[in-house]
């Protein structure tokens, strides 16, 4: 079993819906939790950070946090074209390690 | 203000050569971070700097790499006798202090082992 899990895509979602990404993990200690966004030949950006259960909305964005489940999800409202992009999630393992997932290639359809 | 700087950009050498890439994080920030991204997956996490100190080096690939940070800035990633499987994009990061705080990524070194 993977430690991070991400359905790799492509995701097609027309403009203006909502884009819903998925991650489970497996390390059951894990505290903190990350969204990172990476365009195409560039560099991953970190869009939101989440540490405890429930919902972090930040602009657009929402991540999700089930801890029991194992579960971190992000929403994405009022998908724009932008917003086409690869997501990464990722967690912190201890202090000093960033587990990565393989990634979820999201397209939004104008 | 500055962001993350990598060099080189690009690197292109042959299998059993060495090579060097190096970071020059943001002013000020402590913690610096270097990782590897083969193409179409996700990112590698290699090793972690607070300060000089790496606590963690378990997740280097093996023993021809090593890295080192010298006066709590730059920070030089090392390969020794490359293989091909080495090929992939060295990301390089760093964040004012501790792993959850921001990481900030520079543009990566793109590196071919022919």
């Amino acid at each position: 079993q993977k430690e991070v899990e991400q359905n790799s895509g492509p995701l097609s979602v027309p403009e203006g819906a909502i884009a819903s990404l998925n991650c489970t993990y497996s390390d059951r200690v894990s505290q903190s939790f990350f969204w990172y966004r990476q365009y195409s030949g560039k560099s991953p950006e970190l869009i939101m950070s989440i540490y405890s259960n429930g919902d972090k909305e930040d602009g657009r964005f929402t991540a999700q946090l089930n801890k029991a489940s194992q579960y971190v999800s992000l929403l994405i409202r009022d998908s724009q074209p932008s917003d086409s992009a690869t997501y990464l999630c990722a967690y912190s393992r201890g202090a000093q390690k960033l587990v990565f997932g393989q990634g979820t290639r999201l397209t939004i359809n104008p | 203000g500055a962001g993350v700087s990598q060099s080189p950009s690009n690197k292109v050498t042959e299998k059993g050569k060495d090579v060097e890439l190096r970071c020059d994080p943001i002013s000020g920030h402590t913690a610096l971070y270097w990782y590897r991204q083969s193409l179409g997956q996700g990112l590698e996490f290699l090793i972690y700097f607070q300060g000089n100190s790496a606590p963690d080096k378990s997740g280097l690939p093996s023993d021809r790499f090593s890295a080192e940070r010298t006066g709590g800035s730059v920070s030089t990633l090392t390969i020794q006798r490359t293989q091909q499987e080495d090929s992939a994009v060295y990301l390089c990061a760093s964040s004012l202090a501790t792993l959850t705080d921001t990481q900030y990524f520079g543009p990566g070194t793109r590196l071919t082992v022919l």
